[in-house]
This record gives C-alpha cells, sequence and structure tokens, in this order.
C-alpha cells in the first residue's frame, strides 16, 4: 500500500538552513504537499508540487523532487525561531483529493 | 489560497452525547471534502470521503454509524460523533481541494468526558 515517511525530529540553529526529507512509495502520486501545523492548530498548505516538476521555489522555501528515488525535501533557507512547528509531507494521485501523510518532522529552532 | 472553516475549534461534551463538527469552503464550491483525525504527536488518517448530495466512503475500520457525515450543500460538510466515549476523543480536521492544492480547516479539538 501506500506509505510516506519521514524522520522525526530537526534541530537546527537561527540563521540556519533546514532541510526536511520525506520518501514515498507510491509511484502513481501526482500531487506531492508539504503543510506546517503549529501546535493545537490546523495544516498550514506551504506549498505543492507537481510530479512533472523537479524543483519549485517560494520565497524561503525550496522544494526538490526526484520521482525516481521517490524523494522530496523541503528546504527553508534563513531559518527563524517562528518556523518551528511540525512539518508533513504528503501525497496524493488526485489533486486536491484524499492525501497519504508522512509522520510528521518537528523543527526545533534555536536561537 | 483557499479558505476552509470548521467549527467549533474546541469541544467538551459528555459520554453518551453527540457532536456535530461543521466545515465550510468559504470561497469555493467543495464537491468532494475529506475528514481525518489525528491522535496526539501522530500523523492524519483519513476517516470518509464526503460527496455533495450522495453517500459518504468510509475507510477500512471507521464505523460509518458512530461517524455520520452529511455533504448537503456545495460549501458545507459536517461531521456527526454518535454516542461519543472518551476514545473518540481526537483532534478531528476537514480538507477540501482547490486548483490543485488540498486545503484544511483550523481542526476540532474533541473531548468527551
Amino acid at each position: 500500500g501506500e506509505d510516506v515517511e519521514q524522520s522525526l525530529f530537526l534541530s537546527v540553529r537561527e540563521g540556519d538552513s533546514s532541510v526536511i526529507n520525506c520518501t514515498y512509495t507510491d509511484s502513481s502520486s501526482t500531487y506531492l504537499y508539504w503543510y506546517k501545523q503549529e501546535p493545537g492548530a490546523g495544516l498550514q498548505l506551504l506549498t505543492y508540487i507537481f510530479s512533472n516538476m523537479d524543483m519549485k521555489q517560494d520565497q524561503r522555501l525550496t522544494v526538490l523532487l526526484n520521482k525516481k528515488d521517490k524523494h522530496l525535501s523541503l528546504r527553508i533557507a534563513d531559518t527563524q525561531t517562528g518556523d518551528s512547528a511540525i512539518y508533513f509531507c504528503a501525497e496524493t494521485y488526485n489533486q486536491g483529493g484524499k492525501l497519504i501523510f508522512g509522520q510528521g518532522t518537528e523543527l526545533s529552532v534555536k536561537p | 489560497g483557499a479558505v476552509v472553516s470548521q467549527h467549533p475549534s474546541r469541544v467538551i461534551c459528555k459520554s453518551g452525547t453527540s457532536v456535530k463538527i461543521e466545515c465550510r469552503s468559504l470561497d469555493f464550491q467543495a464537491t468532494t471534502m475529506f475528514w481525518y483525525r489525528q491522535f496526539p504527536k501522530q500523523s492524519l488518517m483519513l476517516m470518509a470521503t464526503s460527496n455533495e448530495g450522495s453517500k459518504a466512503t468510509y475507510e477500512q475500520g471507521v464505523e460509518k454509524d458512530k461517524f455520520l457525515i452529511n455533504h448537503a450543500s456545495l460549501t458545507l460538510s459536517t461531521l456527526t460523533v454518535t454516542s461519543a466515549h472518551p476514545e473518540d476523543s481526537s483532534f478531528y480536521i476537514c480538507s477540501a481541494g482547490q486548483g490543485g492544492g488540498a486545503f484544511f480547516g483550523q481542526g476540532t479539538r474533541l473531548t468527551v468526558v
């Protein structure tokens, strides 16, 4: 079945870059998403990438997709303390449809 | 991005009562919405797909008589937790798709005492 894997924790210093990694198994995935969840809150869509793209950049965020290895990464440049949260990657074969989520990576940014 | 609003954000109810959670797409129409459940420190698990004008599709292991879903309009889906028990306490969150993105509500923290 479909599976999405993430490392559980990442700790960086303020100002450094953060790279959160994700692997997935479903080769029919067409959309891959990154969400941010702060404590007690819902999910905020950060960015998404279509499977025929290799890279997408949006301000401090860069998404890299290696479809051959089924590997997705999210790079946050100049990480701030406000970036501390749990980051989920998710995939779907149907745009805007039901998502399969990874376990979430807890990002801790130290001043 | 598109806005999905969920209400209430937090609810405490007594065991045996029913609780209704609303999910609205505020600036777009959604023929399909999705309901997820999230346990503390865990990921989101899809519970069901809510289809406007027809029956919801439930994931394996989710009791459809326990979690009633109604999608009566293109902007509103409701999840009713019937005869709630403490083990139903969780974070429930809905989503709807628009323009390739999947947008989530703020979530509802349900506590059954």
